[in-house]
Parts: structure tokens; sequence; C-alpha cells
């Protein structure tokens, strides 16, 4: 079984301050890991996905995630945010695509 | 390809009626996956789809939802007796799995339901 822990609910964080957002995995099998966003009232799109090679991969937006096996952890990281950041965040993992509850990001000014 | 496109968008009904929603993916995705948003959650999983195989159907799934994919296209999901908790967006999205080129999952824009 496959399951994706998003360990915080909602991170508040001023505009231009640094961002992780946390994502941890259990799977049996080969792992791919997905980043998805969800701005207010819109549907989800993909920010990034690892599915094999580097371990640390680039997104879109000037998000980063950096996949580590030992630590069965996926986490979303941005060194400065804009208010635009504000959305839901989704990790997901491997090609049954489950999802972890979200976190939602506030940017404040 | 115009992505993933479910119908239709928005759907009320009363309560204890039947509901059937519809979901075209990708033209050469493989995989088709149902799940259910509700506000301030993320998605829930429902189903997924191999080709015509119904892969996987979620525990907490009641037998009043049932889903197809009769000739590994398109895809229908059928609520019965339809009950006020049901009211949520249900999601559709698609990819391609094996042979070395999987991808994401491309999601629809979702059908709303409102059972009143």
């Amino acid at each position: 079984a496959q399951s994706v822990t998003q360990l915080d609910s909602q991170v508040p964080v001023f505009e231009e301050a640094p961002v992780e957002l946390r994502c941890n995995y259990s799977s049996s099998v080969s792992v791919y890991l997905f980043w998805y966003v969800q701005y207010p009232n819109q549907g989800l799109q993909l920010l990034l996905k690892y599915l094999s090679g580097s371990t640390l991969v680039k997104g879109i937006n000037g998000f980063e995630a950096e996949f580590n096996k030992s630590q069965t952890s996926f986490h979303l990281r941005k060194p400065s945010v804009h208010i635009s950041d504000t959305a839901e965040y989704f990790c997901a993992v491997n090609n049954d695509m489950r999802f972890g509850a979200g976190t939602r990001l506030t940017v404040k000014p | 390809d115009t992505g993933v496109s479910q119908d239709p968008r928005h759907k009320i009904t009363k309560r204890g009626q039947n509901v059937t929603f519809r979901c075209d993916p990708i033209s050469e995705h493989n995989r088709l996956y149902w799940y259910r948003q509700t506000l301030g959650q993320g998605p829930e999983f429902l189903t997924y789809f191999q080709n015509e195989a119904q892969l996987e159907k979620s525990r907490l799934l009641s037998d009043r939802f049932s889903a197809e994919r009769p000739k590994g296209s398109f895809s229908t999901l059928e609520i019965q007796r339809t009950e006020q908790g049901d009211s949520a967006m249900y999601l559709c999205a698609s990819s391609l799995f094996g042979g070395g080129r999987n991808t994401e999952a491309f999601f629809g824009q979702g059908t709303r339901l409102t059972v009143v």
C-alpha cells in the first residue's frame, strides 16, 4: 500500500521569505513522486515530478523538491515566495496517484 | 488533444436521484482515475482503470458508486440514490503508464455535484 503524509496543513509566510512544504511517503514499490498546486477556484496543475535520475527536481514558478530515499521524503522548497504563490499544494505518490491532505500556503505582504 | 474533459461541469440533483458523470481522457493515456474533493481537502481517491480494467476501488466507496471504462477510452461514474453527503467536486485524471513512458496525471476541470 502507498500513502502520503503532508506534515503541515497550513504554512503562513511573509513575502520574499523561503518556504519548505514537507511530504513523506510510504511505498513498497519503485517510487514516482509529484507535487501539484491548486489556486483558489482552479483545477490541479503539476508543479514538478520525480520519476528517476537526479534527486533534485526543478519545477515551475521557481519551486524545487528533493527526493530523499533514506528519509522517504520529497519536500518542496522555494527560496523566495510571492503573494501569487498563495495556494493549496498537494504531494502525490506513484502511478495510482494517491494524494496527501494538502498544505495551504498563505503568503502575507 | 484538448486535455481531459468532464461533463457536465455542474450538476444539481435531488436526494435519492441517480447521476452519471462522463470523463474523456487524453487519447493516448491508458490510466484513468476518479477522485472526490470537498472544500479544503485533498483529492480523495475513488478508483482507477488501466485500459478497460478497473484495478482498484477505494474501500471507502459505498456500493452506490460504480465506474466503468468499457472500451478503455472514456469513463463514466454513476452515483445511485444520491445523498447530501455526496455533494463534492468529482475529478477525473489520466496518465500514461508503462513502457518507460510514465507521465504525471493530467486533471480535468471537474464536475461539481450539489445534492439538495
